[in-house]
């Protein structure tokens, strides 16, 4: 247990609307992720942190934004989401290059 | 071509037998590999890493790595039903400062009792 927890573990929401996602982790680590996971496509790449405030761009950006103003907190945002970024969203942090998973949050945009 | 490769399964094997899972990657300059268990509506577990050429055991799981042939395999020996799942192979590409991981899709494992 790399003490990630993700919030909320569930959430339905409408097309259109703003969704944040929180990643929190206890354990000071420096670099943390965002995946989404598809059936077909596996884990993919979202955003990812390597500091407070120092966030870059993954494989699958468009669409969302993050934030990191806390060391413990990774901030992802659906500015307006679309029905294709209903998904499974994964938070993980990095232990020099092995990365742990938070449980996840399945989200679903009507 | 995908980065990481692997075949989506399911590979069935029977309880006690030997699973033998497989990764193609595609960047021959990639450093580090690693094997993760998905157990259905859960997160990726870590299984093992490896970073040099040959084999590494932990317990029932041997990884092994082929730089030359750009494959990594994932071996469970004396599978149980307990190890359906899926497993999924990763990769850190070149120039991973930032440890950025590539996944393959996974493979279903089902070991039948």
């Amino acid at each position: 247990d790399a003490g990630i927890t993700q919030s909320p573990r569930h959430k339905v929401t409408e097309t259109g609307t703003p969704v944040t996602l929180r990643c929190h982790q206890t354990e000071n680590h420096r670099y943390m992720y965002w995946y989404r996971q598809d059936p077909g496509h596996g884990l993919r790449l979202i955003h990812y942190s390597y500091g407070v405030k120092d966030t870059d761009k993954g494989e699958v950006s468009d669409g969302y934004s993050v934030s990191r103003s806390k060391t413990e907190d990774f901030l992802l945002t659906l500015e307006s989401a679309t029905s294709s970024q209903t998904s499974v969203y994964f938070c993980a942090i990095s232990e020099e290059e092995t990365q742990y998973f938070g449980p996840g949050t399945r989200l679903l945009v009507l | 071509q995908k980065e990481v490769e692997q075949n989506s399964g399911p590979l069935s094997v029977p309880e006690g037998a030997i699973a033998s899972l497989n990764c193609t990657y595609s960047d021959r300059g990639s450093q580090s590999f690693f094997w993760y268990r998905q157990y259905s509506g859960k997160s990726p577990e870590l299984i093992m890493f490896i970073y040099s050429n040959g084999d590494k055991e932990d317990g029932r799981f041997t990884a092994q790595l082929n730089k030359a042939s750009q494959y990594v395999s994932l071996l469970i020996r004396d599978s149980q039903p307990s190890d359906s799942a899926t497993y999924l192979c990763a990769v850190i590409p070149p120039g991973g400062a930032t440890n950025k991981l590539i996944f393959g899709t996974g493979t279903l494992l089902a070991v039948q009792p």
